[in-house]
């Protein structure tokens, strides 16, 4: 199976660095999603690892580390609109998805 | 607009009626993927197509659950007498070929069985 386990919630102050963890189980696969959904919305990309190592894209970094089962979302300077969910999903494909982490932002 | 859309957004029903969903990928994309979503909840795989093609269907998908993409372009999920536990939001998503593209979502049909 492919146990995908994140925190439930989070809660960050406005301005500062978040990192959102995402640890898994499973026999193979093509890469590491992160995804963001606003509630009622469609969750929307926010990256893409493959390899082993750190992506980074302006404000949103992820890590993969495949060897120890487990990738981060890393949030920087932190904005109100960033309170979302944030899905961490591995692509077989299909993608299979984490529950998801409710990131509240405060100010 | 070039996005992945869905129709209806959102459908209310009786139980043990029929319903039928419709999306449409973006247009260059052989890729689509039906999910289910549910509160508290991340996405769930239900079943996907390459082209016209059903390459894999979840184990939990019932055989009341039937999904169609007859020429490879839109997709319909059909869901026959529903039951309550139906009730919420299905998503479409298309990508590329292979596991290493992006998915796109659509906004969702959300269903709710009375």
């Amino acid at each position: 199976g492919q146990n995908i386990d994140q925190p439930t919630e989070m809660t960050a102050t406005e301005g500062a660095i978040v990192q959102i963890n995402c640890t898994y189980q499973t026999s193979g696969f093509n890469g590491l999603f992160w995804y963001q959904q606003h509630a009622g919305e469609a969750p929307t990309f926010l990256s893409y690892n493959v390899l082993d190592g750190l992506e980074e894209k302006g404000r949103f970094s992820s890590f993969l580390s495949r060897s120890k089962g487990y990738s981060y979302l890393l949030l920087k300077e932190l904005q109100m609109k960033d309170s979302a969910s944030y899905l961490c999903a591995v692509s077989l494909p299909p993608l299979v998805f984490g529950k998801g982490t409710r990131l509240s932002v405060i100010a | 607009d070039t996005g992945v859309s869905q129709d209806p957004r959102h459908k209310i029903t009786k139980r043990g009626q029929n319903v039928t969903f419709r999306c449409d990928p973006i247009s260059e994309h052989n890729r689509l993927y039906w999910y289910r979503q549910t509160l508290g909840q991340g996405p769930e795989f239900l079943t996907y197509f390459q082209n016209e093609a059903q390459l894999e269907k979840s184990r939990l998908l019932s055989d009341r659950f039937s999904a169609e993409r007859p020429k490879g372009s839109f997709s319909t999920l059909e869901i026959q007498r529903t039951e309550q536990g139906d009730s919420a939001m299905y998503l479409c998503a298309s990508s590329l070929d292979g596991g290493g593209h992006e998915q796109y979502f659509g906004p969702g049909t959300r269903l709710t069985v009375t």
